[in-house]
């Protein structure tokens, strides 16, 4: 099966500064990579996906990239808050069945 | 509109009982999951349902089943639970066709003792 990979496991920065999470997956059959953002004790929620026709796509302040050759995408915030403090979760599907998730990396931004 | 509910919301378990964990979702989605979140290791599948009447298995299906008898319904069943099954379960479902996302629940906390 796929296997996702997701760095940093945690990441801290200062208010304002821009925050980089990367992930990187195993099965080039893969095309569909969603992101999800999960506050302490809540539900995983998507703040972005990106199919595997485009290469980038945006979103106020957050973008994933997509780099097919490679086989890794990318989550950017910019002009990061204290809100966007959570555990980001990369994920990838081929099959439009299952998903696969990457460990999470812990964002903490400093006031 | 709720989305995707989950009950209940914590339990307690000693080793050897069983249980049932219930996900409803009003969404009127086809596909329907189970995942498990354990600290540092992600959201792993257990089982998932891409409609009515039919289950398959995920990554770490061992000591699980499920059944989903009506469209809007995914049991997850625990038959002897064990100390290995202590962990935070999500439910999610989602729409039919390719790179549809998935829609979370709020997660059940389960302890087995």
């Amino acid at each position: 099966g796929e296997n996702v990979e997701q760095h940093p496991s945690t990441l801290s920065v200062q208010e304002g500064d821009s925050a980089v999470i990367k992930c990187t997956y195993s099965d080039s059959a893969s095309n569909y990579f969603p992101w999800y953002k999960q506050e302490l004790g809540k539900r995983p929620q998507l703040i972005i996906d990106i199919r595997s026709n485009v290469g980038e796509k945006k979103d106020q302040r957050i973008a994933v990239t997509l780099n097919k050759t490679a086989k890794h995408f990318s989550l950017h915030i910019t002009e990061t808050q204290p809100e966007d403090s959570a555990v980001y979760f990369c994920a990838a599907s081929y099959t439009g069945n299952q998903f696969y998730f990457g460990t999470g990396t812990s964002l903490t931004v400093i006031p | 509109n709720a989305g995707v509910t989950q009950t209940p919301k914590f339990r307690v378990l000693k080793t050897g009982q069983s249980m049932t964990l219930l996900c409803a979702q009003d969404m009127n989605h086809e596909y329907m999951y189970w995942y498990r979140q354990d600290p540092g290791m992600g959201l792993r599948l257990i089982h998932y349902s891409v409609g009515e009447g039919t289950t398959a298995k995920g990554e770490v299906p061992d000591g699980y089943n499920v059944s989903r008898l009506k469209k809007q319904n995914f049991l997850l069943g625990l038959e002897s639970a064990a100390p290995s099954q202590t962990s935070v379960y999500f439910c999610a479902s989602r729409k039919g066709g390719y790179n549809q996302p998935q829609h979370f629940g709020d997660g059940t906390r389960l302890s087995i003792l």
